[in-house]
């Protein structure tokens, strides 16, 4: 099983917005409901920021929010502050056999 | 509060064993899976492989299996990653989470434990 892709950085300055890919195929991202979205900064346990592709567990703002098209699931941080620095990973259901993959992680710059 | 506890840092030897744990608080342990997640050091997460205290039903991901075990003792709450012969490449922080919903596997965990750094050298 591959990990999902994502891009290595993104970055936006305070106050806008930003989008973070996650690209897998049908057998994963395509085929279920279930991908989430973890953010981790340094030194810490990443935490659960997104998970059904689309909802927020309770206290996370709602600056962020989770989409999926096709094979693709994206993360939108909006009003970029500068506590939304980090590294910020994506992870799948991926079936009964295999059941479940991460993104390779995207460093997140806050300028 | 529902939490997940894990055992202190380790320094091995290449060819040693090890057994770390993660104790479950605050929920009923025997009901939702348990995971074990893999970060070396600079990269990413990788998942490792998840157990069901319940009836002690093991998964592993392929690039896991035979390299790992993974068990749990739901008399104490406690699930465990061992190794029977480390590799200086088992160095790493290894992070035990919890799975967001009862007694269903849908790779979400929204419980995480504090980590485990292992660090393997001669």
């Amino acid at each position: 099983q591959s990990a999902l892709t994502q891009p290595p950085s993104a970055s936006g300055s305070p106050g806008q917005s930003v989008t973070i890919s996650c690209t897998g195929t049908s057998s994963d991202v395509g085929g279920y409901k279930y991908v989430s979205w973890y953010q981790q900064h340094p030194g810490k346990a990443p935490k659960l920021m997104i998970y059904e592709v689309s909802k927020r567990p309770s206290g996370v703002p709602d600056r962020f929010s989770g989409s999926k098209s096709g094979n693709t699931a994206s993360l939108t941080v909006s009003g970029l502050q500068a506590e939304d620095e980090a590294d910020y990973y994506c992870s799948s259901y991926a079936g009964s056999n295999n059941l479940g993959v991460f993104g390779g992680g995207t460093k997140l710059t806050v300028l | 509060e529902v939490q997940l506890v894990q055992s202190g840092a380790e320094v091995k030897k290449p060819g040693e064993s090890l057994k770390i744990s993660c104790k479950g608080s605050g929920y009923s342990f025997t009901t939702y899976w348990i995971g074990w997640v893999r970060q070396m050091p600079g990269k990413g997460l990788e998942w490792m492989g998840i157990i069901y205290p319940g009836d002690s039903d093991t998964r592993y991901s392929p690039s896991f299996q035979g390299q790992v075990t993974i068990s749990a003792d739901k008399s104490i709450s406690t699930a465990y990653l061992q190794w029977s012969s480390l590799k200086a490449s088992d160095t790493a922080m290894y992070y035990c989470v919890r799975e967001v919903i009862v007694a269903s596997m849908r790779f979400t965990f929204n419980i995480w434990g504090q980590g485990t750094v292992v660090t393997v050298s001669s």
